[in-house]
């Protein structure tokens, strides 16, 4: 069965400053990884997926994650934070041949101004 | 596109009472899942359906919940009688099949059972 997890319940960091959110995941076969945002009181939002190809991914609002298959790895990383970006951000993993996506803990990001 | 759209968005309702939570996922999709979200289990998969069929349940914590597809716009997932202990996000989401298709969410139904 798949799993996943996201070892840090929060992370600070300074508005400008380079982010990284971590994502480790463990599945059977090959997987499909996938970065999610949460604001306050709000729906989960797709912020990127892997599914294939360059293991770099980019995706909205200048989010990008790098697959790392040796490591079971997918962090989410920024190059510049905003403010904006606090939220709470969830990574999910889906077994090729299987229809479910699990969801990791969450991970509360602060961005301090 | 209107999204996944789910009703009511909050509810507060007394123990032993039914609770109705309602679904309707985005056009076109033929999967449709339920999620649970509380603080202290993060996220966690309740049912899914398949072109309105049930496929896993596994999730369902117990008889008090059902789930329901009686047609592919519409899904309903009832809990009766519901307890304290029930209250959460209850998320709705839906996505097309496919290889690595992405699944799209509700805004929630906040529940609070007092």
């Amino acid at each position: 069965a798949q799993s996943v997890a996201q070892p840090e319940d929060q992370v600070n960091v300074a508005e400008g400053n380079p982010l990284t959110v971590k994502c480790t995941y463990s599945v059977s076969g090959n997987p499909y990884l996938f970065w999610y945002v949460q604001y306050p009181n709000r729906g989960l939002q797709f912020l990127l997926k892997y599914i294939t190809g360059d293991n770099l991914v980019k995706g909205s609002y200048g989010f990008e994650a790098e697959f790392n298959k040796s490591q079971t790895s997918f962090h989410l990383k920024k190059p510049s934070a905003l403010v904006s970006d606090s939220a709470l951000y969830f990574c999910a993993v889906r077994d090729i041949g299987d229809d479910k996506i699990i969801f990791g803990k969450g991970t509360r990001l602060h961005i301090l101004p | 596109d209107a999204g996944v759209i789910q009703s009511p968005r909050h509810e507060v309702t007394e123990m032993g009472q039914e609770v109705t939570l309602r679904c309707k996922p985005i056009s076109g999709h033929d999967y449709l899942f339920w999620y649970r979200q509380t603080m202290m289990r993060g996220l966690e998969l309740l049912i899914y359906f398949n072109n309105n069929v049930p496929i896993d349940d596994s999730g369902m914590p117990e008889d008090r919940f059902s789930a329901k597809m009686p047609n592919a716009s519409f899904s309903t997932l009832k809990i009766q009688p519901s307890e304290p202990r029930d209250s959460a996000v209850y998320f709705c989401a839906s996505r097309t099949g496919g290889t690595g298709n992405t699944i799209y969410f509700g805004e929630g139904s906040w529940l609070t059972v007092v």
